[in-house]
């Protein structure tokens, strides 16, 4: 979904290294989460931000920290990554919805590899 | 809490096969459904959706119904492309306070000519 942009696409880095991954959207959705990917385990919710002064711990987010400039703007930072961090990350926004009933619009997704 | 349980894959198909991803969930309340489609090297985008039971979501010639007696939400299609070829992810969102998606594990397909 070009509406939802994700930097890099790409990364390769070591052990200890801090590394962000940012996430931009044009949707104009208050709504952001931060998503990892690991083969055979579908995704899983790291971190989501209702507005800009709401930000709420996800499933998975120990290891993580994340930062929401702007409405459009949620970016995910490793402060030490190790090796098990190595996943494809994604950024999803939605609108906001009592129900639960709008659809999350997801980014490319990142391809970390920690070595 | 809340979980989806999708059938695993991978699924080999023969083009023009009918094709049905199961897919079950346990929600506390009245979930809303979906169903994600992820292509190589692409992010999830939304398929089809239903917010009640009963509802039938459809999109390129696949079809859920949302069955609330069975807690269930299967995929299917009357005839398989090449191009359907691809991971599909049943999930839920039960709104509220989070209206976050819980995802199953995803079902790979692969269409062959």
């Amino acid at each position: 979904d070009a509406d939802v942009t994700q930097t890099p696409r790409n990364r390769i880095t070591k052990t200890g290294k801090r590394i962000m991954l940012e996430c931009s959207q044009t949707k104009g959705h208050d709504r952001m989460y931060w998503y990892r990917q690991d083969p055979g385990l579908g995704l899983r919710l790291i971190y989501y931000s209702f507005d800009v002064k709401d930000i709420n711990k996800g499933e998975i987010s120990d290891g993580y920290s994340v930062s929401r400039q702007a409405q459009a703007k949620f970016s995910l930072s490793l402060e030490s990554a190790i090796p098990n961090q190595t996943a494809l990350y994604f950024c999803a926004t939605s609108a906001a919805s009592v129900r639960g009933d709008q659809p999350q619009h997801f980014g490319d997704g990142t391809r970390l590899s920690i070595l | 809490g809340d979980s989806v349980t999708q059938m695993e894959g991978p699924v080999t198909l023969s083009e023009e096969a009918f094709l049905t991803i199961n897919c079950t969930y346990t929600a506390t309340g009245y979930p809303s459904l979906f169903w994600y489609v992820q292509y190589p090297g692409e992010g999830l985008q939304l398929l089809l959706k239903a917010t009640k039971a009963d509802d039938k979501g459809s999109n390129k010639g696949f079809e859920a119904t949302y069955r609330k007696e069975t807690t269930s939400f299967h995929l299917e299609k009357g005839s398989v492309q090449v191009s359907d070829s691809a991971v599909y992810f049943c999930a839920l969102s039960e709104g509220g306070s989070q209206g976050n998606l819980i995802f199953g594990k995803g079902t790979k397909l692969s269409v062959k000519p």
